[in-house]
């Protein structure tokens, strides 16, 4: 079974500084995975996603994300953080194994509040 | 180009009444989703479809029903609602493959009086 895990519900930083957003996964076999934000009272926006080669993978927004095989982690980074940064923020992983590949588990959310 | 879009925005039900969510895209995709999304569980996988005239189960599908009669609509059904119904309900589209990206619509919030 596939699964992951935002171990923070929420992040605090201070604008300007770097962020950081972190999740690990479990999947039996190749992970696909997607990082997404979401605004108040909006749907979910896609921002990147790691399907396979270059371990850092650069998205929307200014995001970025490293996937570390070993740790099987593949944390959101962003250099500067900004104000408008502020939302909650989901990862999701589908396991490229054959059974269940079509469906896309999500973690609970990370909330990110950038402090002027 | 409006992407993925649902029907209602907002809707307050009585126990018991029922009720059909509808959801389309314009994208051309072949996967279509249903998912909700409750206070600390993110979002959890109601039904899907692969295809048009297929549908399938995911995590959470007791309560639920959903049709995909034509490849662009992908419909939620309520047939008897239940408080613990209540949540924000998200449609979502897909290309084929393993890599493709699920773009979300915008959301119906639903009540279960």
């Amino acid at each position: 079974a596939q699964s992951v895990a935002q171990p923070e519900d929420q992040v605090n930083v201070a604008e300007g500084n770097p962020l950081t957003v972190k999740c690990t996964y479990s999947v039996s076999g190749n992970p696909y995975l997607f990082w997404y934000v979401q605004y108040p009272n909006r749907g979910l926006q896609f921002l990147l996603k790691y399907i396979t080669g270059d371990n850092l993978v650069k998205g929307s927004y200014g995001f970025e994300a490293e996937f570390n095989k070993s740790q099987t982690s593949f944390h959101l980074k962003k250099p500067s953080a900004l104000v408008s940064d502020s939302a909650l923020y989901f990862c999701a992983v589908r396991d490229g194994a054959g059974a269940g590949s079509y469906q896309l588990t999500f973690g609970k959310g990370t909330k990110l509040s950038v402090i002027p | 180009n409006a992407g993925v879009t649902q029907t209602p925005k907002f809707r307050v039900l009585k126990t018991g009444q029922s009720m059909t969510l509808l959801c389309a895209q314009d994208m051309n995709h072949e996967y279509m989703y249903w998912y909700r999304q409750d206070p600390g569980m993110g979002l959890r996988l109601i039904h899907y479809s692969v295809g048009e005239g297929t549908t399938a189960k995911g995590e959470v599908p007791d309560g639920y029903n959903v049709s995909r009669l034509k490849k662009q609509n992908f419909l939620l059904g309520l047939e008897s609602a239940a408080p613990s119904q209540t949540s924000v309900y998200f449609c979502a589209s897909s290309g084929q493959g393993y890599q493709e990206t699920q773009y979300f619509g915008p959301g119906t919030r639903l009540l279960v009086l």
